[in-house]
């Protein structure tokens, strides 16, 4: 099974639109990270949001907010009032088990039409 | 201030050959870690080394070998270089704490796109 699901290959959004990225996880683990990460078409990997598994209020940076829903493990991706500069794929990824180990989705291409 | 640095970000060669990637982290961190991102962009990990100890040696080919000098260096040499390793490489770092939490965000070097012709 896959650890992390990101069913959304790729998404359309109008300027200053708020947009959901969908992921979808599967863990065993009580302990548990979700992140998060932008990578533009330049290539780097920039982490953006974390929810830690016991947290209970979702977390929010600027005009990213993740709506987590333990119960049906879920971890979506909200972008408030899009800028075309959202534009890029968007990986969502887990950290399980004492070794740290990450699993990252396959991601979603957003782009913000002006 | 560069966080995780790896060199060098572009790197074309003939099939048959061995190259090294490099990579520093100047966070502190005890955990590095070595990706492979193919053309669909998918993220794969291959290696990762904890304090200078591997950790996750995912079913790579044994071409693929991380050295670890010390737990702020992580270098991927690779031998024998083929078409399919043509990808970009990605170095990421993390402190790793038992209990969870924002510490444990990995952060990403630039990445190193490396051609194999």
């Amino acid at each position: 099974a896959q650890k992390i699901t990101q069913t959304q290959p790729g998404m359309f959004v109008q300027e200053k639109e708020a947009v959901t990225l969908d992921c979808t996880y599967d863990t065993s683990d009580q302990s548990y990270g979700l992140f998060w990460y932008k990578q533009p078409s330049s290539g780097e990997m920039i982490f953006l949001i974390y929810q830690g598994s016991y947290d209970e209020q979702n977390a929010t940076e600027g005009r990213y907010s993740l709506n987590f829903q333990k119960a049906r493990k879920s971890a979506n991706l909200v972008i408030s009032a899009s800028q075309l500069g959202d534009s890029a794929m968007y990986f969502c990824a887990m950290r399980e088990g004492l070794d740290g180990q990450f699993y990252f989705g396959t991601g979603t291409s957003l782009t913000v039409i002006p | 201030d560069t966080a995780v640095s790896q060199t060098p970000k572009y790197l074309v060669t003939q099939m048959g050959n061995d190259k090294s990637i490099k990579c520093e982290q100047n966070l502190g961190h005890d955990t590095m870690y070595w990706y492979k991102q193919d053309s669909k962009k998918f993220l794969k990990i291959m290696f990762s080394y904890n304090n200078k100890e591997l950790i996750i040696n995912e079913t790579v080919p044994n071409r693929f070998s991380p050295k670890s000098p010390d737990k702020a260096h992580l270098n991927l040499h690779i031998n024998s270089l083929e078409l399919g390793d043509s990808a970009v490489y990605f170095c990421a770092s993390s402190q790793i704490r038992l209990a969870g939490g924002r510490a444990d965000t990995q952060y990403f070097g630039p990445g190193t796109r490396l051609t194999v012709l």
